[in-house]
Parts: structure tokens; C-alpha cells; sequence
């Protein structure tokens, strides 16, 4: 069954502390795989997306990295407006229908002053 | 920017009540979803719908229909509300090319069936 975790669930760092959030997938047939920000009582916004195993993009503070069966997002020296749930998605391949895309449960990242 | 607007916030409904929540979008996107969103659960896929008059089946369609006349408009309806459709719903839009393309979500509906 395609599935799609993120570790760790919560992550408290303080300001500068750099870190990273895992996303694991196991589908048939990636066909893209995206990363989200949700900030609390606001919907997912998008920030990345990345199709191949090496591939990577940066946006500021955040760089998105790709292997065959885990992403991760890093985030260096984070700074407390980077504090939100952050979503991976996974664009799988399926024969019979449209591709679908699953979404992990969100890693809750605050960042300390 | 894209904007995709929700049209309530929250919502409170009664148990058997026919509930609709409204989505509309400006930026002439082809594709519409509607997703629920629950702790630990993440979010998953209702219905969505690739153009005019058409839909598909997501993940978790029972109890749902979906509506949608206009291109901007995409209407989520729950025959009859139950307990357990209480939750954060969030619609989407993208461009066309199926699932392709990144989705660009409204602010959500806190809806709550008493």
C-alpha cells in the first residue's frame, strides 16, 4: 500500500539551530514529490517540488533534498517566522486512473527565540 | 497570486442536516479538490474534478458529492452529516495535467456536526 510518513512529528529548535525533516514514501511509481508550509488556521502553501532521486531546490533558509525513498528538508539557521507544520506530498503513478497525490501527517516545527 | 476562497470559516451543523461548503477560485485553474484534514492523519482527498461538470472519486468519497457548474466553483456537499465528518476541510485548485502541477489551497472550514 503507497504510504507517506515524516519524522520526527514535533521538532522545538532554537534560533539559528539548523536541522532537518524527514519525509519517507513508499509508492509505485513516483511521479513528483512536493513540500508544503501550513501555518495554524491557514491552508498549505506550496514551496517546492522535486521529481528525481538528486535533485534539489532552495528557497531561502529551506533546501529540499530527493533520494529513491525519503526527502528531506533542511532548514539552516532557522529563524522563529519559519515556526509552522511543514507537508510532504507524493505524486504517484496508477495505471488505471489520474495519478494520485498522498500527504504525510506534517512535522510541527517551532522555532525559540 | 492565486486565490482560492472558502466560503465559511466555521461551520456548525446538525446530525442529518444536508451541508454545503463552497470553494471558489480566480485564477482559471482546470483542476479542484476537496480534502479533509485531521490530526496525525494528514490530509486526504474527497473528490476532485479536472473540468466543468466533470469528477472523480478521491480516497474517501462516502457521505460526499461534489458540484461543480462553473469552472471557478467547486461545491462539497454531505447528503446527511454525521458525527464523524466533523473536521477541517480544505479545497484546492491547480493547472491542468492532472496531479502535475502544485495545488494552491484555501484557508480551510472548521466544520462541526453536533
Amino acid at each position: 500500500e503507497d504510504q507517506v510518513t515524516q519524522s520526527p512529528e514535533a521538532l522545538r529548535l532554537q534560533e539559528g539551530e539548523s536541522s532537518s525533516l524527514n519525509c519517507s514514501y513508499t509508492v509505485s511509481g513516483l511521479r513528483g514529490l512536493f513540500w508544503y508550509r501550513q501555518d495554524p488556521g491557514k491552508g498549505p502553501e506550496f514551496l517546492f517540488t522535486l521529481y528525481s532521486a538528486g535533485e534539489e531546490k532552495e528557497k531561502e533558509r529551506l533546501k529540499a533534498t530527493l533520494t529513491k525513498k525519503e526527502s528531506f528538508l533542511h532548514i539552516t539557521a532557522p529563524k522563529p517566522e519559519d515556526s509552522a507544520t511543514y507537508l510532504c506530498a507524493v505524486r504517484s503513478y496508477l495505471k488505471t486512473s489520474y495519478d494520485k497525490v498522498i500527504f504525510g501527517p506534517g512535522t510541527s516545527l517551532s522555532v525559540i527565540p | 497570486d492565486v486565490k482560492v476562497t472558502q466560503s465559511s470559516r466555521y461551520l456548525v451543523k446538525r446530525t442529518g442536516e444536508k451541508v454545503f461548503l463552497e470553494c471558489v477560485q480566480d485564477m482559471d485553474h482546470e483542476n479542484m479538490f476537496w480534502y479533509r484534514q485531521d490530526p496525525g492523519l494528514g490530509l486526504r482527498l474527497i473528490y476532485f474534478s479536472y473540468d466543468v461538470k466533470m469528477k472523480e472519486k478521491g480516497d474517501i468519497p462516502e457521505g460526499y458529492s461534489v458540484s461543480r457548474e462553473k469552472k471557478e466553483r467547486f461545491s462539497l456537499i454531505l447528503e446527511s452529516a454525521s458525527t464523524n465528518q466533523t473536521s477541517m476541510y480544505l479545497c484546492a485548485s491547480s493547472v491542468g495535467g492532472g496531479f502535475n502541477q502544485p495545488q494552491h489551497f484555501g484557508d480551510g472550514t472548521r466544520l462541526s456536526i453536533l
